[in-house]
């Protein structure tokens, strides 16, 4: 069974930064094309952040550029994002979710989230 | 960025009835678009993908139609567990981008 659990979350001042995990059970990360997907408190589903399923190609939205880093530890089967330059409009649930083998780029397995909040 | 606009924002209907949820694209999008069903608390789940498929467990009354710019999830008969909200995601061109959800209620 597919599983994903995000960790990592929690309340970083503005400027700061953080690093969120999600762990994969079920398949293997190695040959997995995954995704970041936020959702800030009361609104819709923004996509951040893909890495291809070799790890070769990693995407980021606009927003994010420059600040955020997708990466993967394939031996620990676990996904990461490490956000810098943390800023108030970041704070969301942030879901890892696995991409489609049918079709790519669509999401058929998504983590609980973890909530991220940027406060002073 | 293919910006991706729903409408209604809110569907207020009853069970049994028909829903029917528009997404329509800033530029053509061909085949790649997907719907999403999120309850409270809740991470979304994949419905459809390239506009007409059904993914895995998905119940027949889901459908998706469409083309180009103009797309439509149909739930023929709503079941009291279908009062969620509902986005829809393209593929087609990076950002990959979500539309602004549909809320079905009661």
């Amino acid at each position: 069974e597919v599983q994903l659990l995000e960790s990592g979350g929690g309340l970083v001042q503005p400027g700061g930064s953080l690093r969120i995990s999600c762990a994969a059970s079920g398949f293997t990360l190695a040959s997995s094309a995954m995704s970041w997907v936020r959702q800030a408190p009361g609104k819709g589903l923004e996509w951040v952040s893909s890495i291809n399923d070799n790890g070769a190609y990693t995407y980021y939205a606009d927003s994010v550029k420059g600040r955020f880093t997708i990466s993967r530890d394939t031996s620990k089967n676990t996904l990461y994002l490490q956000m810098h330059s943390l800023r108030a409009d970041d704070t969301a649930v942030y879901y890892c979710a696995k991409e489609s083998v049918r079709a790519t780029h669509y999401f058929d397995y998504w983590g609980q989230g973890t909530l991220v909040t940027v406060s002073s | 960025e293919v910006v991706l606009t729903q409408s209604p924002a809110t569907l207020s209907l009853s069970p049994g009835e028909s829903a029917a949820l528009s997404c329509r694209a800033s530029q053509g999008v061909t085949c790649c678009l997907a719907w999403y069903q999120q309850k409270p608390g809740q991470a979304p789940r994949l419905l459809i993908y390239d506009t007409l498929k059904r993914a895995t467990g998905i119940p027949a009354r889901f459908s998706g139609s469409g083309s180009g710019t103009d797309f439509t999830l149909t739930i023929s008969y709503l079941e009291p567990e279908d009062f969620a909200v509902y986005y829809c995601q393209q593929r087609s061109s990076w950002p990959l981008t979500f539309g602004g959800g549909t809320k079905v209620e009661l």
